[in-house]
């Protein structure tokens, strides 16, 4: 079984623009949750998704939106960037019941200059 | 709030060593823990969980305990390898499925040949 799939790999933008980074589960989960990952935050939950609706969020400014596709697959958006959204940003999946473990992707390393 | 609360690192080891790395909590309800461990430029991997009290976690040589009491997940190898070189994550999950992961801030560990 494939595991999650994250696109980019690696991404450079400059500060005030957008990005926007995808996340494909395992087959099968139908929750996915985006974290941050910073030298100095450590890994910080953003949001989840379960069949198409957030059903979870952390403590982030609306700059950072996502959304859920009806195949599970999920986006994560970031508008007006800044140079400290600059970090490794990891998606993971889960069947989305009560107890189940989430698996995680390889990471979107996103540096903003 | 909810926490996690890891030892500072960096530790470094013998091949061979026996290693712990403490983990304790601060949770309103009754959590499950986990550890994850990430290698270099990759995404988080799950190492272990427990959820319940009492509860042992155990994979590829490592193992942890969920202690209520003393509100710990420490966690152990006998013998580490040069292979286990990797930062180590402690975390806990409150709320079922959606309970996202609150993660301690990483233990880098490097073992020496």
């Amino acid at each position: 079984k494939a595991g999650v799939t994250q696109t980019p790999r690696y991404l450079i933008k400059t500060r005030g623009q957008q990005v926007t980074l995808s996340c494909s589960p395992i087959s099968g989960h139908r929750s996915v949750s985006w974290y941050q990952q910073t030298p100095g935050q450590g890994l910080q939950f953003l949001f989840e998704y379960f069949s198409e609706t957030q059903r979870n969020k952390g403590n982030f400014p609306g700059r950072f939106s996502g959304r859920q596709f009806s195949n599970s697959r999920s986006e994560m958006n970031v508008s007006t960037l800044e140079l400290g959204d600059s970090a490794l940003y990891l998606c993971a999946s889960s069947l989305g019941s009560a107890g189940e473990t989430q698996y995680f992707g390889p990471g979107t390393r996103l540096l903003v200059l | 709030g909810d926490s996690v609360t890891q030892m500072e690192g960096p530790v470094t080891l013998s091949e061979e060593a026996f290693l712990t790395i403490n983990c304790t909590y601060t949770a309103t309800g009754y959590p499950s823990l986990f550890w994850y461990v990430q290698y270099p430029g990759e995404g988080l991997q799950l190492l272990l969980k427990a959820t319940k009290a009492d509860d042992k976690g155990s994979n590829k040589g490592f193992e942890a305990t969920y202690r209520k009491e003393t509100t710990s997940f420490h966690l152990e190898k006998g013998s580490v390898q040069v292979s286990d070189s990797a930062v180590y994550f402690c975390a806990l999950r409150i709320g079922g499925s959606q309970g996202n992961l609150i993660f301690g801030k990483g233990t880098k560990l490097s073992v020496k040949p």
